[in-house]
């Protein structure tokens, strides 16, 4: 079976912290991603990455930044967190990028709180 | 930008009730993809559709993708409290990738 797995499940921290975000895939997977998702509006993607090294801006990238240094880890960095980053943050990963076969595996999510 | 919308928002009946949950889009799909969310859980796929007019079924749930590859609905029959969730529309097969807000299903015994 595929499995992401993710750092923490819960996370506090205080408004101005650097704040980063892990996440594993044990698939061999080229590609990874990160997302959020907030009451009412869906999942909305932060970054992707389709290798190692490699990362193309989603939809938010905003007060967002990402490390992927081997292919089986993706982070994602928060340089200083701020109130409204406050929410719950999904990791996953795919074989394919686009295409009908485009699955994607996702992580349990961290529950981030800055305060 | 595509915009993907979904209703209801919130669908909460009795086990053995039939419901279904919608899905529309702003533009074409590339694919449909339908996840489910549980609580605490990542989102899991329940089924992809590609061709317009499409129907595929998984045991109770069926799915039917419209004419114009513009919309889907998903209809569930007897429901179960195990299909409690969150059920999300996605476009992940062109070069954006996006979910719906989703449907917050519960089913109660």
């Amino acid at each position: 079976d595929v499995k992401v797995t993710q750092s923490s499940r819960y996370l506090v921290k205080r408004t101005g912290e650097k704040v980063f975000l892990e996440c594993v895939q044990d698939m061999d997977h080229e590609n990874m991603f990160w997302y959020r998702q907030d009451p009412g509006l869906g999942l909305r993607l932060i970054y992707f990455s389709y290798d190692v090294k490699m990362k193309e801006k989603g939809d938010i990238p905003e007060g967002y930044s990402v490390s992927r240094e081997k292919k089986e880890r993706f982070s994602l960095i928060l340089e200083s967190a701020s109130t409204n980053q406050t929410s719950m943050y999904l990791c996953a990963s795919s074989s394919t990028a686009g295409g009908p076969d485009n699955e994607q595996f996702f992580g349990p999510g961290t529950r981030l709180t800055v305060l | 930008t595509q915009l993907l919308e979904q209703s209801p928002q919130f669908l909460s009946i009795q086990e053995g009730e039939n419901l279904t949950v919608y899905c529309n889009s702003s533009s074409v799909f590339s694919s449909l993809q339908w996840y489910r969310q549980e609580p605490g859980e990542g989102p899991v796929l329940l089924v992809t559709v590609v061709t317009g007019g499409e129907v595929k079924k998984l045991k109770r749930l069926t799915f039917q993708f419209g004419d114009a590859r513009k919309d889907s609905s998903l209809h569930i029959t007897a429901a179960q409290p195990g299909d409690t969730g969150l059920y999300l529309c996605a476009d992940l097969g062109g070069q954006n990738f996006v979910f719906g807000p989703g449907t917050r299903l519960s089913v109660l015994p």
